[in-house]
């Protein structure tokens, strides 16, 4: 049972627009989220993560916002650049209901995200 | 100089042979990672090793052994694996253990098992 899901496999958008991926989760015990960026033939890097206790953090141009409530989270790139393109895993911590490790980080499928010129 | 490096990054292996990926970090970080991706599936969590020791072992198969001889270096060693284990395999490290801290990874190695 996934309990990370990138509902989208793709999304395209112009480059100077926004781009808004999304990403929902199951486990009510995650606390931790964290958004990578993964090029072909090279594994993912890390952009941009959120602790429970905020709804929103910004760097540059990526923002992620949470919504503990609808177990929701999404990533916005405003505005979306050519460089941007890449897939975008969206992964979360905290241990589960089992009293999980905090070791492990639970990703999604990812999202292939294309910014057209 | 690259932060994580994995040799091989392609490996072909039939299900009677023993290979093994290497994964090097050159960031003097004390945790590192094994993770596989299957194809159309999430990024798998497999090992961690937090100073040599390892500290999670998420319910592998023993076809896979873990090999960590120091915290610069991890290892995987295959052997008689299966066609459904071909997939990317993806090395980390990160700082210390725990999903506080950033984890950077490895170009992975891809492996087809025939």
């Amino acid at each position: 049972d996934q309990q990370v899901k990138q509902n989208s496999p793709s999304l395209s958008v112009q480059e100077g627009r926004i781009s808004i991926l999304n990403c929902d989760y199951t486990n009510s015990m995650f606390d931790y989220f964290l958004w990578y960026k993964k090029y072909p033939a090279e594994g993912p890097t890390f952009l941009i993560s959120i602790s429970s206790i905020k709804d929103k953090n910004e760097d540059g141009r990526f923002t992620v916002f949470l919504n503990k409530s609808a177990k929701h989270l999404s990533l916005h790139i405003v505005p979306s650049q050519p460089g941007d393109s890449a897939v975008y895993f969206c992964a979360a911590s905290g241990g589960d209901d089992s009293g999980g490790s905090n070791y492990k980080l639970t990703f999604g499928k990812g999202t292939l995200l294309t910014v057209n010129p | 100089e690259t932060g994580v490096t994995q040799t091989p990054r392609h490996l072909v292996m039939g299900m009677t042979n023993k290979k093994s990926l290497k994964c090097e970090q050159h960031l003097g970080h004390n945790a590192m990672y094994w993770y596989k991706q299957s194809a159309k599936k999430p990024l798998e969590l497999m090992f961690v090793y937090s100073l040599e020791e390892r500290v999670e072992n998420n319910s592998v198969p023993s076809r896979f052994s873990p090999e960590c001889p120091n915290s610069s270096h991890l290892f995987l060693h295959l052997h008689t694996l299966q066609p459904e284990d071909s997939a990317l395999y993806l090395c980390a490290s990160s700082q210390d253990e725990g999903t506080l801290y950033e984890q950077y990874f490895g170009p992975g190695t891809r492996l087809t098992v025939t």
